[in-house]
């Protein structure tokens, strides 16, 4: 079985930029949570989805967005892109009763 | 709102020392808890998980953890390392199905 699939792998942006990242999640999982990790921390929470719905958003401005579609691909959206958001930005899937959440190979955002 | 502290930033061991990698959360409650491991340039893989049941959870790899609530405490231990466990370690809690909250990471070398 595929695990979860990110795209792009690396992206270079300007300042002001917007972007789109895309993620995948394990075949079955209905469940998608994205996260952002900095360089030297943990990651760190941006939006769950589950059955297309928002379930819940961390401490993020509103220049994060995010979508589920029908067949629970999700995509992140960050506007007006700050030197700030340089990261990794990580999808990952879970089977909600399952509790575990499996990781993608993220998406390596550099802005510019 | 939880919290989890990693002890150690970076910590060096040679080949075939023990290992014990420190793991505090910030409240009790039933809370689920997880080490994932970061591999250079690879994904974040699951290396443990407890939910409920004997506090000594063993997981891939000859790595094993133990759950003291009392001390709100989620210790990463394996009996002898090899240089093949470099990478960076991240303890991480949730409560259900709640978004998971990582440490800051603490990096592992292997030194032969």
């Amino acid at each position: 079985d595929a695990g979860v699939t990110q795209s792009p792998t690396h992206l270079i942006k300007t300042r002001g930029q917007q972007v789109t990242l895309r993620c995948s999640p394990i075949s079955g999982h209905k469940s998608v949570s994205w996260y952002q990790q900095v360089l030297g921390q943990g990651p760190q929470f941006i939006f769950q989805y589950y059955e297309k719905e928002e379930r819940g958003r961390g401490n993020f401005p509103d220049r994060f967005s995010a979508r589920q579609f029908p067949n629970y691909s999700s995509e992140l959206n960050v506007n007006a892109l700050l030197l700030g958001d340089s990261a990794l930005y990580l999808c990952a899937s879970l089977v909600v009763a399952a509790e575990t959440q499996y990781f993608g190979p993220g998406t390596r955002l550099l802005v510019l | 709102a939880q919290s989890v502290s990693q002890h150690n930033h970076h910590v060096i061991l040679s080949e075939a020392a023990s290992l014990e990698l420190g793991c505090n959360y910030s409240y009790g409650g039933t809370v689920n808890l997880f080490w994932y491991v970061q591999y250079p340039g690879q994904h974040l893989q699951l290396l443990l998980k407890y939910f409920s049941g004997d506090p000594l959870v063993k997981g891939i790899k000859g790595f094993e953890a133990e759950f003291i609530k009392s001390k709100f405490s989620f210790n990463l231990r394996k009996p002898s390392v090899q240089w093949s466990d470099t990478a960076e370690y991240f303890c991480a809690v949730n409560e259900g199905n709640t978004p998971l909250v990582f440490g800051k990471g603490t990096r592992l070398s292997v030194i032969a």
